[in-house]
């Protein structure tokens, strides 16, 4: 069975503290995709990263940087410095199709994230 | 600008009573997805469709309907059979055949709020 699993519910950090969200999956397929997205206040969700399975090498795009471990089935998401605007529900997901040709998605529950000044 | 329109934001139905989500993409994607999402919860695939005028159910299709004739448009059917209507849906698009462009990065639109009142 396929499923991601991200323990934290709710995280509150202050403002400039470094953050990580986790994010454990399970599947059976050796090719697949985890992405995460962020959804804001507004409810859109807003793609942050894709990675394929054989790609194993971490990620960093600003302050954000994400760790990509097979060995762990984890691919958690980091956020340094953190700011008020980064405040919101943070969501892994795995490609439900192993080629990620259908874009089929199954979500994690979501960490919500609060970032105080 | 391109992407994918969803509306109204917030409907309200009646008991016993069907409606219809709009969900329009300008991004000229082949496939288009429906989720639902519950207070708290991830999102739950409801319908997929990966080319015009085919459409597949997704893991909670029971008490839903949609209908693929134009390439831009995937309307859902809240019907009164779905029993827990009340839920926050979101409408998405991705690339067909995404694995052998790098993957399939899902786009979403802002979500249409549903209540039963």
């Amino acid at each position: 069975a396929q499923k991601v699993t991200q323990a934290q519910t709710e995280i509150s950090v202050v403002e400039k503290e470094d953050v990580t969200l986790d994010c454990v999956y399970e599947t059976r397929d050796t090719t697949y995709y985890l992405f995460w997205y962020k959804q804001p206040p507004s409810g859109e969700l807003v793609f942050l990263i894709r990675r394929n399975s054989f790609d194993e090498q971490n990620e960093i795009s600003g302050r954000y940087s994400w760790n990509f471990q097979k060995s762990t089935s984890s691919f958690n998401f980091t956020i340094t410095a953190s700011q008020v605007v980064d405040s919101a529900v943070y969501f892994c997901a795995l490609s439900q199709d192993g080629s990620g040709n259908t874009g089929k998605l199954i979500f994690g529950q979501g960490t919500t994230l609060q970032v105080k000044p | 600008d391109g992407g994918i329109t969803q509306s109204p934001k917030y409907l309200f139905r009646k008991e016993g009573q069907n409606v219809t989500l709009s969900c329009e993409q300008n991004l000229n994607h082949d496939a288009m997805y429906w989720y639902r999402q519950d207070p708290g919860q991830g999102l739950r695939l409801i319908y997929y469709s990966q080319i015009v005028n085919d459409f597949q159910k997704g893991d909670i299709a029971e008490g839903y309907s949609v209908s693929r004739e134009k390439k831009e448009s995937f309307p859902l059917t809240v019907t009164s059979a779905q029993k827990n209507p009340t839920a926050f849906y979101l409408c998405a698009s991705s690339i067909r055949g995404g694995a052998i462009l790098s993957g399939n990065t899902i786009y979403f639109g802002e979500g249409s709020w549903l209540t039963v009142v």
